[in-house]
């Protein structure tokens, strides 16, 4: 079945210091792949997606790249906020109109 | 546009008691959902509603119904609550988007706790 792993948190980091999380996926065909954020005590939002292999999705400084050879989708951001500071998921739909498969979510903490 | 409303905000039941959770969407979306949030799980889907009339089981179904009223509301009824459904539920919704993917929308989630 389809599935998403993405790395245990939580991760903190100082603000300006350089983020990566991880995620690798499990899918039949092609799948589309997403990166969701949910800050405290809200619901998700899409932060970034892409639809093909290569594609890069981008968004508030946030950059992944749909790796199809390396099934992943790392999520990156070259300098964060203390204002990152949320959840974030990696998420992957194999079938338009169904349901998206999560991972479990990285707790990102970022101190001043 | 209010995007996707969820109702109540917060709720404490006591075991075996009933609720039904409410979701509407105004963005005219075909499919919706309905998702369970536990710590360190994730988002486990419970039921989706691919289109208006239809209604399928996700991953974690069991203790759950559903009704897809119409095609803006999408009720999930817990009909004799357990501990276990202690959790925080979202609900989302999603058009077909002109590429094909499924970019979902999100309810703000409701806080249940099953004493």
């Amino acid at each position: 079945g389809n599935s998403v792993t993405q790395m245990e948190g939580p991760v903190t980091l100082s603000e300006e210091a350089f983020l990566t999380i991880n995620c690798t996926y499990t899918a039949t065909g092609y799948p589309s792949l997403f990166w969701y954020v949910q800050y405290p005590g809200e619901g998700l939002q899409l932060l970034l997606k892409a639809t093909k292999a290569d594609d890069k999705g981008s968004n508030k400084g946030f950059e992944a790249t749909y790796r199809k050879e390396t099934t992943s989708f790392h999520l990156e951001k070259g300098s964060v906020q203390v204002s990152d500071s949320a959840v974030y998921f990696c998420a992957l739909s194999a079938n338009s109109g169904y349901a998206l498969n999560f991972g479990k979510g990285t707790s990102l903490l970022v101190t001043p | 546009n209010a995007g996707v409303t969820q109702t109540p905000k917060f709720q404490v039941l006591k075991t075996g008691q009933s609720m039904t959770l409410q979701c509407a969407q105004d963005m005219n979306h075909n499919s919706m959902y309905w998702y369970r949030q536990d710590p360190g799980m994730g988002l486990r889907l419970i039921y989706y509603s691919a289109s208006e009339g239809t209604t399928d089981k996700g991953e974690v179904p069991n203790g759950y119904n559903v009704s897809r009223l119409n095609k803006r509301e999408f009720s999930l009824r817990l009909e004799s609550a357990a501990p276990s459904q202690t959790s925080v539920y979202f609900c989302a919704s999603s058009g077909q988007g002109v590429t094909g993917y499924n970019e979902q929308f999100f309810g703000p989630g409701t806080r249940l706790t099953v004493l």
